[in-house]
């Protein structure tokens, strides 16, 4: 069973609007990963945070990982056109990445 | 540096053929593996190895094949295709394994429909 689920399925805002999409998890793990997949193409690593990690920034990325919860949140502040396409999470408490069914975000220009 | 290398990208299989996906990497990493993307699935792994010589079962390994042949080359072999398995692959690679939580580097996938 997949140890990740995104919340929502689907998304779609406004160029310049913010875009924030929720993960959801199982059990412990040493780290959550955030990827996007452009359609047709294969996922590219956006960013990581590990267990022991609150919040982490990447240029317009902002992840967040509360671990009581077991949840993780990836925001995408001053949404592009080219911001569009699917979102994963992924976690890891060893050799394997689970993989949730990702969030599909649309942003109109 | 082309990075992770799957083929074919398309292929067409009658229920009963059986075919090889062939991934090749160049980063000298240690970990590969083979995952399915169906929609709204998400990624499910299929077999990974996390060092050459040796291979593991993921969560979805029935029907399926695999060979590491050597560092760079990991194989999956579909023995006698199933509508089912009509899905996209891909392969991906990592340094070390995802417990020291390095980036994992997919390909751009392999389009397989069984008919």
């Amino acid at each position: 069973s997949q140890q990740g689920e995104e919340d929502p399925q689907a998304l779609s805002i406004q160029e310049g609007e913010n875009a924030t999409m929720n993960c959801s998890y199982k059990t412990s793990i040493n780290n959550l990963q955030w990827y996007r997949q452009n359609s047709g193409r294969g996922l590219v690593h956006l960013i990581l945070i590990r267990s022991n990690e609150r919040e982490k920034h990447s240029g317009r990325l902002r992840v967040t990982l509360d671990t009581s919860k077991k949840s993780s949140s990836l925001l995408i502040t001053a949404s592009r056109a080219a911001d569009t396409a699917s979102y994963f999470c992924a976690c890891s408490n060893d050799y394997k990445l689970s993989f949730g069914a990702g969030t599909t975000v649309t942003v109109r220009a | 540096n082309a990075g992770v290398t799957q083929t074919p990208k398309f292929q067409v299989l009658k229920t009963g053929q059986s075919m090889t996906l062939q991934c090749a990497q160049d980063m000298n990493h240690n970990s590969m593996y083979w995952y399915r993307q169906d929609p709204g699935m998400g990624l499910r792994l299929i077999y990974y190895s996390a060092s050459e010589g040796t291979t593991d079962k993921g969560e979805v390994p029935n029907g399926y094949n695999v060979s590491r042949l050597n560092k760079r080359e990991f194989s999956l072999r579909l023995e006698s295709a199933a509508p089912s398995q009509t899905s996209v692959y891909f392969c991906a690679t990592t340094g070390a394994n995802a417990l020291t939580g390095n980036t994992i580097y997919f390909g751009e996938g392999s389009w397989l429909t069984v008919v």
